[in-house]
């Protein structure tokens, strides 16, 4: 079963850009996958920002974009708020099942 | 507007049963498979399984079959999670989520304590 890895923890300062990836054991992440990433405040539930690698919700600030980089599903942070403090996890489709990273806790300071 | 409902907190003793909902609106309920995530007291999320509640044709993670039993009506677009028989190690968030676009219930937290 594939492991899906993302960085444990990135800090980016306010106003800076930062970017998360999420990769895979069995290789290369493609388009297939369908690549989500979800961000998760303390006491909350997930909120979806992407799906399929870049497609974004009518919640999804403007300030977040998804993309594939270097084998990689990327989750890109421009112009970083306080708000955007909170742990993001991604997640792979593998023939009908999600497989989750474990997690980057990202530090807006 | 799609939205994913759960019940609410349960606290339950070792041994005992449960089934938590999970009902769907603002879209075809049968058309996209429902996914249950687990997440543990501070840990990360874990996909339990997925079922099409419109055959309820199910898919389980090797973690948790034979653990769980998922289940859906669709005649009241609601997906079911339930356990035969709690363990401590059960306590944690239950979360629903529609497969397609990432749409989640607010979670359900099942507290499992003698």
């Amino acid at each position: 079963q594939a492991v899906v890895t993302q960085e444990p923890s990135l800090t980016v300062s306010p106003g800076g850009t930062v970017t998360l990836t999420c990769g895979s054991t069995t290789g290369a992440v493609i388009s297939g996958l369908y690549p989500y990433w979800f961000q998760q405040k303390p006491g909350q539930a997930p909120r979806t920002l992407i799906y399929d690698t870049s497609n974004k919700h009518s919640w999804t600030p403007a300030r977040f974009s998804g993309s594939l980089l270097g084998g990689k599903a990327a989750l890109t942070l421009s112009g970083a708020q306080p708000e955007d403090e909170a742990e993001y996890y991604c997640a792979l489709y593998y023939s009908s099942a999600w497989v989750f990273g474990g997690g980057t806790k990202l530090t807006v300071l | 507007e799609v939205q994913l409902v759960q019940s609410g907190a349960e606290v339950k003793k070792p041994g005992e049963s449960l089934k938590i909902s999970c009902k769907g609106s603002g879209y075809s309920f049968t058309t996209y498979w429902i996914a249950w995530v687990r997440q543990m007291p501070g840990k990360g999320l874990e996909w339990m399984g997925i079922i099409d509640p419109g055959d309820s044709n199910t898919r389980y993670s090797p973690s948790f079959q034979g653990q769980v039993t998922m289940s859906a009506d669709k005649s009241i677009n609601t997906a079911y999670l339930q356990w035969s028989s709690l363990k401590a190690s059960d306590t944690a968030m239950y979360y629903c989520a529609r497969s397609y676009g990432g749409f989640w219930g607010q979670g359900t937290l099942v507290t499992v304590s003698s």
